[in-house]
């Protein structure tokens, strides 16, 4: 069975403080590993795809990075703005579509 | 485009009461999911669809229905709600060709008394 967990499970910044998410996972065969951002009272918002180990990809102050065993999103210089819940999830195996999210982090960025 | 709309927005049901959760797409998107999501927790897949007419199971099927007869429509019926379905619901959806890119509508909240 597919399983990713995030950490931490809150995480309050002041404005300007550089930190990382850890999304780390268990699967057999993955497809792909995608991190969304959801705020409040909305559906998730796609941010990145990751494929294979080693790639990275960025969008502003969010940079997404990938190891064979986990995902980290670095957030560079956080503004207000970034506060959000972030979402990690996988795609595995065969089953082209069926995805498996981990809990979130939720970030605080306090001016 | 309107991308993924749900309605009802808010909905209360009593228990052993039935409904569907409606869910559209005008992107032309073959892939369309459902979730549920529940306090401080992340998303589970209920059903997902690959294309009109083929749906499957997620992770907790149980107490829901799908069909796809449609591209653009993708209904979530709840057979006989319990207090234990009280939830928001989010549906999504993805082109073939970026699966994983999924576009999500605003969320259903139910709440089952």
């Amino acid at each position: 069975e597919d399983q990713v967990t995030q950490s931490p499970e809150a995480l309050r910044l002041q404005e300007g403080e550089s930190s990382s998410l850890n999304c780390s996972y268990t699967v057999s065969g993955l497809r792909g590993l995608f991190w969304y951002r959801q705020d409040p009272g909305k559906g998730p918002e796609f941010l990145f795809t990751l494929y294979s180990a080693g790639e990275e990809k960025e969008k502003e102050r969010l940079k997404a990075t990938l190891t064979k065993k986990e995902s980290f999103l670095h957030i560079t210089a956080p503004k207000p703005e970034d506060s959000a819940t972030y979402l990690c999830a996988v795609q595995a195996g065969t089953n082209a579509g069926k995805s498996t999210f981990g809990d979130g982090t939720t970030l605080t960025v306090k001016p | 485009n309107a991308g993924v709309t749900q309605t009802p927005k808010f909905q209360v049901l009593k228990t052993g009461q039935s409904m569907t959760l409606q869910c559209a797409q005008d992107m032309n998107h073959e892939y369309m999911s459902w979730y549920r999501q529940d306090p401080g927790m992340g998303l589970r897949l209920i059903h997902y669809s690959v294309g009109a007419g083929i749906t499957d199971q997620g992770e907790v099927p149980n107490g829901y229905n799908v069909s796809r007869s449609t591209t653009e429509d993708f209904p979530l019926r709840l057979l006989s709600a319990a207090p234990s379905q009280t939830s928001v619901y989010f549906c999504a959806s993805s082109p073939r060709d970026r699966v994983y890119e999924q576009y999500f509508g605003p969320g259903t909240r139910l709440t089952v008394t």
